[in-house]
């Protein structure tokens, strides 16, 4: 099956500094990546959809400022979490999705976010 | 707005019991029905589908049927194996394409041997 995947797969920061996260599509070409986030005991949440090439659409109450979406290949999207604070900690997960039903998305591992 | 709701966890039992983990749902018109699962470190996984009332989703064991009058879509299995032990996420989705996928907040089976 299509596999995708996140690195890293945990990071820990001080406040105050920038996060990287990637997802990658890594045997098929992604036209569509979501980026989810995920409190614990709570229900992932969609923060926003990226196409390749276009900026990224947030779902309401995300700040796009806050959290910059880079969608540069039909491989690999980003997701920078910018001078984040112990409230961005989170569980944060990413999918891809090329073509088909909504059950085609296909998600990465996640991504464990501490900040200090 | 669209919302599922599923059992809290975790659910524990014993290799080759009996497994339900209870969905419902809340949504305008006829959505898509889905059970992913997440094993410890890996992405959530397709495990089933139904798209329509009265559809039952299947595989490896596990099934579900898509109630409309209930609007309900609960997970079963017969017999439990250790190797099922892991997150299971109800969830669904109204159109077509890559329309946003709404989930329930997981339950997690622990299953001993």
């Amino acid at each position: 099956g299509a596999v995708v995947s996140q690195h890293p797969s945990r990071v820990i920061c001080k406040s105050g500094t920038s996060v990287k996260i990637e997802c990658r599509s890594l045997d098929f070409q992604a036209t569509t990546m979501f980026w989810y986030r995920q409190f614990p005991k709570q229900s992932l949440m969609l923060m926003a959809t990226s196409n390749e090439g276009s900026k990224a659409t947030y779902e309401q109450g995300v700040e796009k400022d806050k959290f910059l979406i880079n969608h540069a290949s039909l491989t690999l999207s980003t997701l920078t979490v910018t001078s984040a604070h112990p409230e961005d900690s989170s569980f944060y997960i990413c999918s891809a999705w090329t073509s088909g039903g909504p059950d085609t998305q296909y998600f990465g591992p996640g991504t464990r976010l501490t900040v200090l | 707005g669209d919302s599922v709701t599923q059992m809290e966890g975790p659910v524990t039992l014993s290799e080759e019991a009996f497994l339900t983990i209870n969905c419902t749902y809340t949504a305008t018109g006829y959505p898509s029905l889905f059970w992913y699962v997440q094993y410890p470190g890996e992405g959530l996984q397709l495990l089933l589908k139904a798209t329509k009332a009265d559809d039952k989703g299947s595989n490896k064991g596990f099934e579900a049927t898509y109630r409309k009058e209930t609007t309900s879509f609960h997970l079963e299995k017969g017999s439990v194996q250790v190797s099922d032990s892991a997150v299971y996420f109800c969830a669904l989705a109204r159109g077509s394409g890559y329309s946003t996928l709404t989930f329930g907040k997981g339950t997690m089976l622990l299953v001993s041997p």
